[in-house]
């Protein structure tokens, strides 16, 4: 069971560049969302998506993107990274029965370092 | 508005001691509640959850929750502490019709677990 899985695992960026962090989920799930964690924060949410081609920002959405193709798929792009968003990332998916949530699954996380 | 404040950036146990950790929330609709404990370098396993069932919840690993409304409160427990149990624990928070799932998490509490 693969269930969320995140690549890469450890990134270290140049201030300025841009990549796409990866995110795919095995189990059908409708609902996926991208979470940042830094020390004492918690997680906070960046963006979420309730199904394939429809996406909204969370609470800290500025410098990043996201679309989702797919049900599968769920990518984080940085446009332009900056030190501010050197952090440890989550994917997470989850799925409702009848009108209830349900738990989030998380993958395993990307740690990326900008410098 | 959801908020979820979690007591004690650390908390430090010896082994075979109760372990508490302290979660309070901040809600305007029936919450769902969840514990998630990170291991280092791990993503998120869920430990116990409270959907508007039993108001005692027990999970994995000899944990247990219980729901008070009149203190707004979802304390972690656990009867005697395991070396193993050593990680970083989380309180999240959603509602039953959140579009999304949108989970808004405390800031963590780290235990530690002496010999």
């Amino acid at each position: 069971n693969a269930g969320v899985t995140q690549t890469p695992k450890f990134q270290v960026l140049k201030t300025g560049q841009s990549m796409t962090l990866q995110c795919a989920q095995d189990m059908n799930h409708e609902y996926m969302s991208w979470y940042r964690q830094d020390p004492g924060m918690g997680l906070r949410l960046i963006h979420y998506s309730v199904g394939a081609g429809i996406t909204d920002q969370g609470e800290v959405p500025n410098g990043y993107n996201v679309s989702r193709s797919t049900t599968e798929d769920f990518p984080l792009r940085l446009l332009s990274a900056a030190p501010s968003q050197t952090s440890v990332y989550f994917c997470a998916s989850s799925f409702r029965t009848g009108r209830l949530n349900t738990e989030a699954f998380f993958g395993q996380g990307t740690r990326l370092t900008v410098v | 508005a959801q908020s979820v404040t979690q007591l004690g950036s650390h908390v430090s146990v010896s082994e075979g001691a109760l372990v508490l950790l302290r979660c309070n929330y901040s809600s305007s609709v029936p919450p769902y509640l969840f514990w998630y404990v990170q291991y280092p370098n791990q993503g998120l396993q869920l430990l116990l959850k409270y959907t508007s069932a039993a108001t005692l919840v027990k999970g994995i690993n000899g944990f247990e929750a219980e729901f008070k409304k009149s203190e707004t409160s979802f304390h972690l427990t656990k009867p005697s502490a395991h070396m193993s149990d050593a990680a970083e624990y989380f309180c999240a928070v959603t509602y039953s019709n959140n579009a999304g799932n949108m989970l808004t998490f405390g800031g963590g509490t780290r235990l530690m677990v002496k010999p």
